[in-house]
């Protein structure tokens, strides 16, 4: 069974880059031609969609995040990672990361807080 | 402000049958299919239905999906206590050379 989890400091300053590692358990990330999400859920908000990622390392991004978000793969380690450049409060959150069109499964998310 | 929209909150007495909505446009929900995840809050969100109305293995039937034109619906018939969780939909949006959207949540209490 195909399991996700999320990894990287909790706490990040303002201006800096947020950088979170999603290692999948359970299949190669290779296998069944999958491509890799990052979500996100500010505190007491809806989920928000950040980007995706093929194997083949083609990517897709939200146009509002667009600019500040980059998404990379290692199928040497089985991971897939996240970086968010010139954070601020407003990226203060709950990171998750999902597999493929259906996101399913998900990672067991992790908090992200932008404070000095 | 979510692209998707959907009621804040939805109630229902044990044993009932609820409807969640989720309204769109064309470039989302018009020309793609929706998907339905149930989130309890401190948890992963999980699938609950996909392109429109499959539902993955270990969802029970009384949940069910539906899609009309730029709208979708997600039905749970004979509601639990264990229902009680935060509902999205989510769709592809094929404007701004693509990307996926949410609903803001629905939060269902079962009375």
């Amino acid at each position: 069974q195909v399991q996700l989890k999320e990894s990287g400091p909790g706490l990040v300053r303002p201006s800096q880059t947020l950088s979170l590692t999603c290692t999948v358990s359970g299949a190669s990330i290779t296998s069944g031609g999958y491509y890799w999400n990052w979500i996100r859920q500010p505190a007491g908000k809806g989920l928000e969609w950040i980007g995706r990622i093929y194997t083949s390392g083609g990517t897709n991004y939200n146009p509002s995040l667009k600019s500040r978000v980059t998404i990379t793969i290692d199928m040497s380690r089985n991971q897939f990672s996240l970086k968010l450049t010139s954070v601020t409060a407003a990226d203060t959150a709950v990171y998750f990361c999902a597999r493929d069109y259906k996101f399913d499964p998900w990672g067991q998310g992790i908090l992200v807080t932008i404070s000095s | 402000q979510s692209v998707l929209t959907q009621p804040p909150s939805a109630s229902g007495t044990p044993g009932q049958r609820v409807t969640i909505s989720c309204s769109g446009r064309s470039s989302n929900i018009g020309s793609n299919t929706v998907n339905w995840y149930q989130h309890f809050p401190g948890t992963a969100p999980k699938l609950l239905i996909y392109r429109n109305y499959q539902r993955p293995s270990g969802v029970p039937d009384r949940f069910s999906g539906s899609k009309s034109g730029t709208s979708a619906s997600l039905a749970i018939n004979g509601l639990q206590s264990e229902d009680e969780a935060d509902y999205y939909c989510a769709a592809w949006d094929d404007s701004l050379n693509g990307h996926w959207v949410f609903g803001g949540g629905t939060k269902l209490t079962v009375l």
